[in-house]
């Protein structure tokens, strides 16, 4: 089973859209979790991270549900410039980040 | 605000060829790390490095891989004698290792490796 398993997408989506994707990890005992945005042929920058409570951080949503081990992302109000591949990312206690492959979305005018 | 750095940008060299691919981490930084990304596939982790040591490494990271904080401030991946496969997008990244906050990596640009 993989570490972290996303859904590759590509998610469409017409500007102003709300779209939401999710992530699974196999680790329990992983620590913190990550969204990282990757344009392409960049390098992954963070977007926020995934507390157990879930966290907002103005249009985009974060939840974590730990008895369940999965993780999401919800983008409101979706801007072109939202249109990139979101990384979700596991931090075990060893510190080494574990990435899925990533969920593509693209915002359409 | 403050970033990893990291050159060359791009680096072409003969399978079997030694490439060193440096990087400069945020400076107040105690933990540094190596990952690569092949083409379409998903960042991988290399190694980690903590007070002039290798804290942690991957099954990738075997004996033609070595790390080096040279002096204060770079930090460099050495790939002895390249083959085709390690072509990637090298991705250097560095975290304060705060004791009581969510320990976030910054990555740097990343050195793109391609081997003939």
């Amino acid at each position: 089973r993989k570490e972290v398993e996303q859904d590759p997408g590509p998610f469409n989506v017409p500007e102003g859209a709300t779209v939401a994707f999710n992530c699974t990890y196999s680790n329990s005992a992983s620590q913190s979790f990550f969204w990282y945005r990757q344009d392409c042929r960049k390098e992954p920058k963070l977007l926020m991270s995934v507390y157990s409570s879930g966290n907002e951080d103005g249009r985009f949503t974060a939840q974590l549900n730990r008895a369940s081990q999965y993780i999401s992302l919800l983008i409101r109000d979706s801007k072109l410039s939202d249109s990139a591949t979101y990384l979700c990312v596991v931090q075990s206690n060893d510190y080494k980040l574990s990435f899925g492959a990533g969920t593509t979305v693209t915002v359409r005018a | 605000e403050p970033e990893v750095t990291q050159t060359p940008s791009h680096q072409v060299t003969q399978m079997g060829q030694e490439v060193i691919l440096r990087c400069v981490p945020i400076s107040n930084h105690l933990y540094f790390y190596w990952y690569r990304q092949i083409l379409g596939q998903k960042v991988e982790f290399l190694v980690s490095f903590y007070n002039n040591e290798i804290s942690e490494k991957s099954e990738i990271f075997d004996d033609q891989f070595s790390v080096e904080r040279p002096d204060g401030s770079n930090f460099t991946l050495k790939i002895r004698s390249t083959k085709l496969e390690d072509s990637a997008m090298y991705f250097c990244a560095s975290s304060e290792m705060a004791a009581e906050a969510v320990d976030t990596q910054y990555f740097g640009p990343g050195t793109r490796l391609t081997v003939l």
